[in-house]
């Protein structure tokens, strides 16, 4: 079974612009969540999908969004990028029932210059 | 509102000694705890969890946490270390039996002396 697959791996963005990462779950598993890896605050929930519907969310401003599609593949978004932005950005499948672990992709490392 | 304090940012262990990495937590509910670690480049892979029942958790690798409710506490051990060991460890907690939503130690690093 391939595991949850993140694309882009690498990106550079400038302040003010605007990104979008991709998240492709394991097979069968419906629910995908979002974390921020930064040197500063450490890993820090974003949010979390189940069957295209949000049902957790972080502390974020609204610049970061996201969304879930039928496939449960899940994109992130993040608008009018600003340098504290600059991260490692992992998303986390799971079939979401009771009792079932996350499983991690490698991330996708976000420069913003 | 659940937070996680890991005590030490770094540990230095020879291989083959002890390993013992410490965390404490503070929940306004009954916590469900986690430790995950994340070799470079890589994402998280859960070692073990606790939910209910038995307070002493054994994971994967030969790891094993206890869950201490009266010192609100959820230490990492492994008797003997091995250089595959080498890796950043977090401790987490969540408010919900899945891990969702989980709030996360700043984390542990562990280097293993030859």
């Amino acid at each position: 079974k391939a595991g949850v697959t993140q694309t882009p791996r690498y990106l550079i963005k400038t302040r003010g612009q605007q990104v979008t990462l991709s998240c492709s779950p394991i097979s069968g598993h419906r629910s995908v969540s979002w974390y921020q890896q930064t040197p500063g605050q450490g890993l820090q929930f974003l949010f979390e999908y189940f069957s295209e519907t949000q049902r957790n969310k972080g502390n974020f401003p609204g610049r970061f969004s996201g969304r879930q599609f039928s496939n449960s593949r899940s994109e992130m978004n993040v608008s009018t990028l600003e340098l504290g932005d600059s991260a490692l950005y992992l998303c986390a499948s799971s079939p979401g029932t009771e009792n079932e672990k996350l499983f991690f992709g490698s991330g996708t490392q976000l420069s913003v210059l | 509102a659940q937070s996680v304090t890991q005590l030490g940012s770094h540990v230095s262990v020879s291989e083959g000694a002890l390993v013992l990495l410490r965390c404490n937590y503070s929940s306004s509910v009954p916590p469900y705890l986690f430790w995950y670690v994340q070799y470079p480049n890589q994402g998280l892979q859960l070692l073990l969890k606790y939910t209910t029942g038995a307070t002493l958790v054994k994971g994967i690798n030969g790891f094993e946490a206890e869950f201490k409710k009266s010192e609100t506490s959820f230490h990492l051990t492994k008797p003997s270390a091995h250089m595959s060991d080498a890796a950043e460890y977090f401790c987490a907690v969540s408010p919900y039996v899945n891990d969702y939503k989980l709030s996360f130690g700043a984390g542990t690093t562990v280097t293993v002396r030859a």
